[in-house]
Protein backbone atom coordinates (compact mmCIF):
# COMPACT_ATOMS: atom_id res chain seq x y z
CA UNK A 1 0.00 0.00 0.00
CA UNK A 2 1.05 3.69 -1.12
CA UNK A 3 1.57 5.32 2.19
CA UNK A 4 1.46 8.98 2.90
CA UNK A 5 2.08 10.00 6.73
CA UNK A 6 1.86 13.01 8.55
CA UNK A 7 4.07 13.46 11.43
CA UNK A 8 0.71 14.86 13.87
CA UNK A 9 -2.75 14.73 13.91
CA UNK A 10 -3.14 17.87 15.75
CA UNK A 11 -1.23 20.62 16.92
CA UNK A 12 -1.84 23.26 18.83
CA UNK A 13 0.86 26.45 18.64
CA UNK A 14 0.62 29.70 19.69
CA UNK A 15 0.63 33.10 17.56
CA UNK A 16 3.88 34.00 16.24
CA UNK A 17 5.83 30.65 16.82
CA UNK A 18 7.22 28.74 13.77
CA UNK A 19 5.80 25.63 12.84
CA UNK A 20 7.06 22.33 10.81
CA UNK A 21 4.40 20.08 9.64
CA UNK A 22 6.28 16.94 8.10
CA UNK A 23 5.36 14.54 5.73
CA UNK A 24 6.78 11.38 4.29
CA UNK A 25 5.78 9.21 1.35
CA UNK A 26 7.28 5.73 0.72
CA UNK A 27 6.54 5.18 -3.14
CA UNK A 28 9.08 7.25 -4.46
CA UNK A 29 6.75 9.57 -6.15
CA UNK A 30 7.89 12.94 -8.04
CA UNK A 31 5.42 15.13 -7.43
CA UNK A 32 4.54 16.30 -3.77
CA UNK A 33 1.76 18.96 -2.82
CA UNK A 34 0.76 20.28 0.07
CA UNK A 35 -3.22 21.51 0.58
CA UNK A 36 -4.78 23.68 3.15
CA UNK A 37 -8.56 22.39 3.65
CA UNK A 38 -11.34 25.31 5.13
CA UNK A 39 -14.97 24.54 5.28
CA UNK A 40 -16.98 25.70 2.39
CA UNK A 41 -13.73 26.28 0.30
CA UNK A 42 -12.74 22.48 -0.82
CA UNK A 43 -8.75 21.93 -0.94
CA UNK A 44 -6.30 24.58 -2.21
CA UNK A 45 -3.40 24.16 -2.91
CA UNK A 46 -0.06 25.95 -1.13
CA UNK A 47 2.65 24.87 -2.41
CA UNK A 48 3.89 21.42 -4.39
CA UNK A 49 7.34 20.32 -5.39
CA UNK A 50 8.46 17.83 -8.91
CA UNK A 51 11.44 16.81 -7.56
CA UNK A 52 14.32 17.42 -4.96
CA UNK A 53 15.06 21.06 -4.11
CA UNK A 54 12.49 22.13 -6.21
CA UNK A 55 8.84 23.75 -5.29
CA UNK A 56 6.67 26.15 -7.05
CA UNK A 57 3.74 28.05 -5.17
CA UNK A 58 0.08 26.94 -5.42
CA UNK A 59 -3.07 29.11 -5.13
CA UNK A 60 -2.38 30.68 -1.51
CA UNK A 61 1.43 30.51 -0.80
CA UNK A 62 1.48 34.07 1.25
CA UNK A 63 2.55 33.20 5.09
CA UNK A 64 4.03 29.31 4.06
CA UNK A 65 7.01 28.26 2.78
CA UNK A 66 8.75 24.19 1.92
CA UNK A 67 11.50 22.29 1.91
CA UNK A 68 12.61 19.77 0.24
CA UNK A 69 16.04 18.42 0.76
CA UNK A 70 15.09 14.02 0.15
CA UNK A 71 12.86 12.82 -2.30
CA UNK A 72 10.37 11.10 0.21
CA UNK A 73 9.91 14.20 2.27
CA UNK A 74 8.06 17.59 1.92
CA UNK A 75 8.09 19.81 4.38
CA UNK A 76 5.54 23.22 5.19
CA UNK A 77 6.85 25.77 7.11
CA UNK A 78 4.66 28.68 9.01
CA UNK A 79 7.60 31.35 9.64
CA UNK A 80 5.15 32.93 12.24
CA UNK A 81 2.06 31.29 12.87
CA UNK A 82 -1.61 33.38 12.99
CA UNK A 83 -4.59 32.28 13.93
CA UNK A 84 -5.94 32.65 9.88
CA UNK A 85 -3.54 29.61 9.65
CA UNK A 86 -6.22 27.32 11.78
CA UNK A 87 -6.96 24.96 8.89
CA UNK A 88 -6.78 21.04 7.83
CA UNK A 89 -3.46 20.82 6.21
CA UNK A 90 -3.56 17.55 3.68
CA UNK A 91 -0.39 16.50 1.90
CA UNK A 92 -0.19 14.24 -0.81
CA UNK A 93 1.95 12.91 -3.45
CA UNK A 94 1.64 11.53 -7.24
CA UNK A 95 3.78 9.88 -9.39
CA UNK A 96 3.75 11.12 -13.72
CA UNK A 97 2.73 8.42 -15.48
CA UNK A 98 3.66 8.64 -20.00
CA UNK A 99 4.13 12.33 -19.47
CA UNK A 100 0.55 12.59 -18.63
CA UNK A 101 -0.61 13.91 -15.13
CA UNK A 102 -3.28 11.54 -15.22
CA UNK A 103 -2.37 9.59 -12.05
CA UNK A 104 -4.04 9.68 -8.85
CA UNK A 105 -2.62 11.57 -5.52
CA UNK A 106 -2.19 9.89 -2.79
CA UNK A 107 -3.24 11.70 0.60
CA UNK A 108 -1.88 11.71 4.02
CA UNK A 109 -4.14 11.48 7.11
CA UNK A 110 -4.05 15.58 7.45
CA UNK A 111 -3.25 17.21 10.62
CA UNK A 112 -5.03 19.68 12.12
CA UNK A 113 -3.41 22.77 13.09
CA UNK A 114 -5.43 25.35 15.94
CA UNK A 115 -3.13 28.66 16.22
CA UNK A 116 -4.31 30.03 19.55
CA UNK B 1 -7.09 28.31 -16.00
CA UNK B 2 -9.11 25.25 -14.58
CA UNK B 3 -11.59 25.39 -12.60
CA UNK B 4 -14.57 23.27 -10.64
CA UNK B 5 -18.16 23.97 -9.39
CA UNK B 6 -19.67 20.96 -6.98
CA UNK B 7 -23.81 21.85 -7.25
CA UNK B 8 -24.83 21.75 -3.57
CA UNK B 9 -22.75 21.52 -0.38
CA UNK B 10 -24.68 19.33 1.20
CA UNK B 11 -26.83 16.36 0.05
CA UNK B 12 -29.16 13.88 1.94
CA UNK B 13 -30.47 10.50 0.81
CA UNK B 14 -32.71 7.55 2.13
CA UNK B 15 -30.70 4.53 2.44
CA UNK B 16 -31.58 2.96 -0.97
CA UNK B 17 -32.28 5.75 -2.77
CA UNK B 18 -30.01 6.99 -5.97
CA UNK B 19 -27.21 9.16 -5.47
CA UNK B 20 -26.33 11.85 -7.48
CA UNK B 21 -23.50 14.45 -6.96
CA UNK B 22 -22.61 17.21 -9.45
CA UNK B 23 -19.53 18.70 -10.72
CA UNK B 24 -19.33 20.83 -13.44
CA UNK B 25 -15.75 22.05 -14.76
CA UNK B 26 -14.63 24.60 -16.94
CA UNK B 27 -10.94 24.00 -19.18
CA UNK B 28 -9.82 25.08 -21.99
CA UNK B 29 -8.54 21.64 -22.92
CA UNK B 30 -9.62 18.48 -22.29
CA UNK B 31 -9.42 17.83 -19.06
CA UNK B 32 -8.59 14.82 -16.31
CA UNK B 33 -11.25 14.76 -13.88
CA UNK B 34 -11.50 12.74 -10.77
CA UNK B 35 -13.77 11.73 -7.64
CA UNK B 36 -12.21 11.85 -3.88
CA UNK B 37 -14.17 10.81 -0.59
CA UNK B 38 -12.92 11.66 2.74
CA UNK B 39 -14.08 9.92 5.57
CA UNK B 40 -14.20 11.75 9.22
CA UNK B 41 -11.07 12.78 10.44
CA UNK B 42 -9.46 10.75 6.98
CA UNK B 43 -7.29 12.27 4.26
CA UNK B 44 -8.94 12.00 0.88
CA UNK B 45 -9.10 8.34 -0.94
CA UNK B 46 -9.90 8.33 -5.31
CA UNK B 47 -13.50 7.13 -6.01
CA UNK B 48 -12.94 6.84 -9.94
CA UNK B 49 -11.11 8.94 -12.51
CA UNK B 50 -11.38 9.98 -16.50
CA UNK B 51 -8.54 10.04 -18.62
CA UNK B 52 -9.86 10.45 -21.92
CA UNK B 53 -10.83 7.08 -22.51
CA UNK B 54 -14.52 5.64 -21.36
CA UNK B 55 -17.00 8.06 -20.77
CA UNK B 56 -18.96 5.95 -18.40
CA UNK B 57 -15.88 5.69 -15.30
CA UNK B 58 -17.02 3.03 -12.90
CA UNK B 59 -15.29 3.18 -9.38
CA UNK B 60 -15.10 1.80 -5.79
CA UNK B 61 -18.07 0.94 -3.74
CA UNK B 62 -20.59 1.09 -6.75
CA UNK B 63 -19.97 4.55 -7.78
CA UNK B 64 -19.38 5.87 -11.14
CA UNK B 65 -19.52 8.90 -13.02
CA UNK B 66 -19.97 10.03 -16.55
CA UNK B 67 -17.96 12.62 -18.51
CA UNK B 68 -20.37 14.95 -20.41
CA UNK B 69 -18.47 17.03 -22.76
CA UNK B 70 -21.34 19.13 -24.19
CA UNK B 71 -22.27 19.90 -20.56
CA UNK B 72 -19.14 20.06 -19.45
CA UNK B 73 -19.88 17.84 -16.66
CA UNK B 74 -19.03 14.68 -14.58
CA UNK B 75 -21.73 13.58 -11.97
CA UNK B 76 -21.14 11.12 -9.79
CA UNK B 77 -23.83 8.50 -9.09
CA UNK B 78 -24.86 5.77 -7.04
CA UNK B 79 -27.85 3.80 -7.40
CA UNK B 80 -28.54 2.45 -3.95
CA UNK B 81 -26.91 4.78 -1.40
CA UNK B 82 -25.64 2.39 2.08
CA UNK B 83 -25.17 4.61 5.03
CA UNK B 84 -21.40 3.56 5.16
CA UNK B 85 -21.49 6.16 1.93
CA UNK B 86 -21.78 9.17 4.62
CA UNK B 87 -18.98 11.11 3.45
CA UNK B 88 -17.55 14.28 1.95
CA UNK B 89 -17.03 14.32 -1.60
CA UNK B 90 -14.76 16.17 -4.02
CA UNK B 91 -14.49 16.35 -7.56
CA UNK B 92 -11.32 17.86 -9.05
CA UNK B 93 -9.63 18.43 -12.08
CA UNK B 94 -6.26 18.72 -14.13
CA UNK B 95 -5.13 19.11 -17.58
CA UNK B 96 -1.96 18.14 -19.34
CA UNK B 97 0.78 20.96 -18.96
CA UNK B 98 -1.36 22.40 -16.30
CA UNK B 99 2.10 22.25 -13.90
CA UNK B 100 0.99 19.13 -12.33
CA UNK B 101 -1.93 20.29 -10.04
CA UNK B 102 -5.27 19.49 -8.91
CA UNK B 103 -8.18 22.15 -8.60
CA UNK B 104 -10.49 20.78 -6.43
CA UNK B 105 -13.91 22.03 -5.82
CA UNK B 106 -15.90 22.63 -2.66
CA UNK B 107 -16.87 19.84 -1.88
CA UNK B 108 -20.70 17.72 -0.81
CA UNK B 109 -21.59 16.66 2.04
CA UNK B 110 -23.37 13.72 1.69
CA UNK B 111 -25.83 12.55 4.38
CA UNK B 112 -27.53 8.98 4.47
CA UNK B 113 -30.72 8.58 6.67
CA UNK B 114 -31.89 5.49 8.11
Amino acid sequence: DVKVTQSSRYLVKRTGEKVFLECVQDMDHENMFWYRQDPGLGLRLIYFSYDVKMKEKGDIPEGYSVSREKKERFSLILESASTNQTSMYLCASSQIQGGGWNTEAFFGQGTRLTVV
Amino acid sequence: AQSVTQLGSHVSVSEGALVLLRCNYSSSVPPYLFWYVQYPNQGLQLLLKYTSAATLVKGINGFEAEFKKSETSFHLTKPSAHMSDAAEYFCAVTTPGSARQLTFGSGTQLTVLP
